[in-house]
Order: structure tokens, then sequence, then C-alpha cells
């Protein structure tokens, strides 16, 4: 597709169950982003991703949060154990630097 | 670190008038600085940005933005509003000692633009 894809749209799951995100992102797009949107808030910088290069994490709220990606592909976002304050939409956004566009998020809910 | 103010969460205009959405930042050192827009059942998308020189910038679809360092501001302008302009308006800002300033931007809580018949 032209934009950047996410799936799924909607999560729902249980306290302390794993959670696993997708970004598809725009081809070309070098440089990956995930950002949180806690209800109320704006975006809150999770972890970028540049080529090859070692992404920058200082955005992971805890190490129950981690996040993949090889080279200009697909990045996951994976949560463990998940906690009630993780229900958010997470926003991933793709660009040649800065984010130049989003996807439509993953909107998580933590029973 | 860096923070971001959109006093304004919504702002009604009407068709053809002019508007002015604010922002205004707060940091220790020198930033970048974005308009991203998101119109309904889309995402995010950059509008417009200022890196350095000129501190007018001029964005897609008619918007500019003018940086102004002693006021700590970078509001969003445009001379004439259509109805497809409905949409969030975000502002947000990042170090300057990134390069190209891409990572960590901080967001502003975005501002509501609705522009009426």
């Amino acid at each position: 597709g032209a934009g950047v894809s996410q799936s799924p749209s909607n999560k729902v799951t249980e306290k302390g169950k794993d959670v696993e995100l997708r970004c598809d992102p725009i081809s070309g797009h070098t440089a990956l982003y995930w950002y949180r949107q806690r209800l109320g808030q704006g975006l809150e910088f999770l972890i970028y991703f540049q080529g090859n290069s070692a992404p920058d994490k200082s955005g992971l709220p805890s190490d129950r949060f981690s996040a993949e990606r090889t080279g200009e592909s697909v990045s996951t976002l994976t949560i463990q154990r998940t906690q009630q304050e993780d229900s958010a939409v997470y926003l991933c956004a793709t660009g040649l630097d800065q984010p130049q566009h989003f996807g439509d998020g993953t909107r998580l809910s933590i029973l | 670190a860096q923070s971001v103010t959109q006093l304004d969460s919504q702002v009604p205009v009407f068709e053809e008038a002019p508007v002015e959405l604010r922002c205004n930042y707060s940091s220790s050192v020198s930033v970048y600085l974005f308009w991203y827009v998101q119109y309904p059942n889309q995402g995010l998308q950059l509008l417009l940005k200022y890196l350095s020189g000129s501190t007018l910038v001029k964005g897609i679809n008619g918007f500019e933005a003018e940086f102004n360092k002693s006021q700590t501001s970078f509001h969003l302008r445009k001379p004439s509003v259509h109805i497809s302009d409905t949409a969030e308006y975000f502002c947000a800002v990042s170090d300057q000692s990134r390069a190209g300033g891409g990572n960590k931007l901080t967001f502003g809580t975005g501002t509501q633009l609705k522009v009426e018949l």
C-alpha cells in the first residue's frame, strides 16, 4: 500500500498477556518510529530505528517493552506481561529522517 | 527536555477566513520545529518543518508557520481556510543536537480546527 500500515487496528487482551504490534513502513523510508498516545495526552516517543544503525530505545518505559526491525522492513513492538497502564494507541511513523507519515495506530486495551 | 503547549484545543472558523493555530515551546537547547496534520480517519502527516534558515516556513495546502525564537513560538497560519482543512493539528519539537532532528519528537496535545460554511 501507499501508506504506513499497522496491525491489528484494535487489540483487547487480559492483564499479564503478551502482545505484538506490527508496522509496515512506506517503501524506501529508512527511519521508523514508535509512539504511544494515552487518552487525552500527547504522543510519547518510544523507540527509533534508522537503517541498520543501532536503535534509540531511550523512550521505552520498561523492560517489558521491546521492538525489532530488520533493515528497512517491517517492525514489531512487543509488550510482555501487559499492565492496565499500557492501554493506549500505539502509533508507527516512517520517513527518510523525521517522521513523515504515521499509520492509523493500534488501539490497545488491557482488561 | 522540551515541552510544547498548544493553548487552543479547538478553533472554529468560517470558510475563507484566516486562521492562526498557536504553538509555544520550552527548551534549554536549540530546537527543530514541526507541524503535523491529521485529517478525519487518516494518520498524522508532516505539514511543515523548521530546521534552519528563514524563520518563515511554507508547507503544504497553503499553510505557513513562523519561528520566533524570542517568544519561543511557532504559530501556524493560513490566510483563507477551506472546508477540507478541517483536521487536528499537532505542533512538535526536537533537540537540534540530534542529527536531522527527527527522533524524540515532543508533541503538543493538538488543536482541532473546524471550518464551517
